[in-house]
């Protein structure tokens, strides 16, 4: 099992410019989510999906935008990069939210 | 609305004692208590979970306590070495089903 595995490790973009970070897992984890994590604030939901073609809103979704189309795949877009975008973004799986979350290696996203 | 507060913000302790991280939640439809310990690069990883059928769950030297009445459940690090040296949050799930973390802890332990 590779278990969650996060796309790419580190990226640096312009205000403005859209990119789509990739999270996919072999766990067949239903429950699938993103975070940004920032200094001092910990680890703040982004959106979540609880199955395949259903997502909802987290703490912290403007911005961004999530579709679940398989069971496997959860990516995150960033529609016009700000710098207060700038983050490190971790993707989650588990079989519910009350099982264990498994989490991606993360990706460091800068925007100048 | 900060739904869990976790405390203290650092820590410090000496090789050999006891480490305590404590977390106070707020929304009584939480029934999963996690601890997730997160080294410098990495995400974080499940350390230890409670459910609130007890109070109390031990794993080596590691011990989740957890108090119903005062919404509060703590996480004990016992003869802490310094290779416990991490971040630590507290989480636990509300009635939407989403996952809400504590801020985190960061835990030096002095050789």
């Amino acid at each position: 099992n590779a278990g969650v595995t996060q796309t790419p490790k580190f990226q640096v973009l312009k205000t403005g410019q859209s990119m789509t970070l990739q999270c996919a897992q072999d766990m067949n984890h239903e429950y699938m989510s993103w975070y940004r994590q920032d200094p001092g604030m910990g680890l703040r939901l982004i959106h979540y999906s609880v199955g395949a073609g259903i997502t909802d809103q987290g703490e912290v979704p403007n911005g961004y935008n999530v579709s679940r189309s398989t069971t496997e795949d959860f990516p995150l877009r960033l529609l016009s990069a700000a710098p207060s975008q700038t983050s490190v973004y971790f993707c989650a799986s588990s079989y519910s939210p009350r099982d264990e979350q498994y989490f991606g290696p993360g990706t460091r996203l800068t925007v100048t | 609305q900060q739904q869990v507060k976790q405390s203290p913000q650092s820590l410090i302790v000496q090789k050999g004692g006891i480490s305590i991280i404590n977390c106070a939640y707020e929304n009584t439809a939480f029934d999963y208590f996690p601890w997730y310990q997160q080294f410098p690069g990495k995400g974080p990883a499940l350390l230890i979970a409670i459910r609130p059928d007890v109070s109390e769950k031990k794993e080596g030297r590691f011990t989740i306590s957890f108090n119903k009445s005062a919404k509060q459940f703590s996480l004990h690090i016992m003869d802490s070495q310094p290779g416990d040296s991490a971040t630590y949050f507290c989480a636990g799930p509300d009635r939407d089903d989403k996952i809400i973390f504590g801020k985190g802890t960061r835990l030096h332990i002095l050789p």
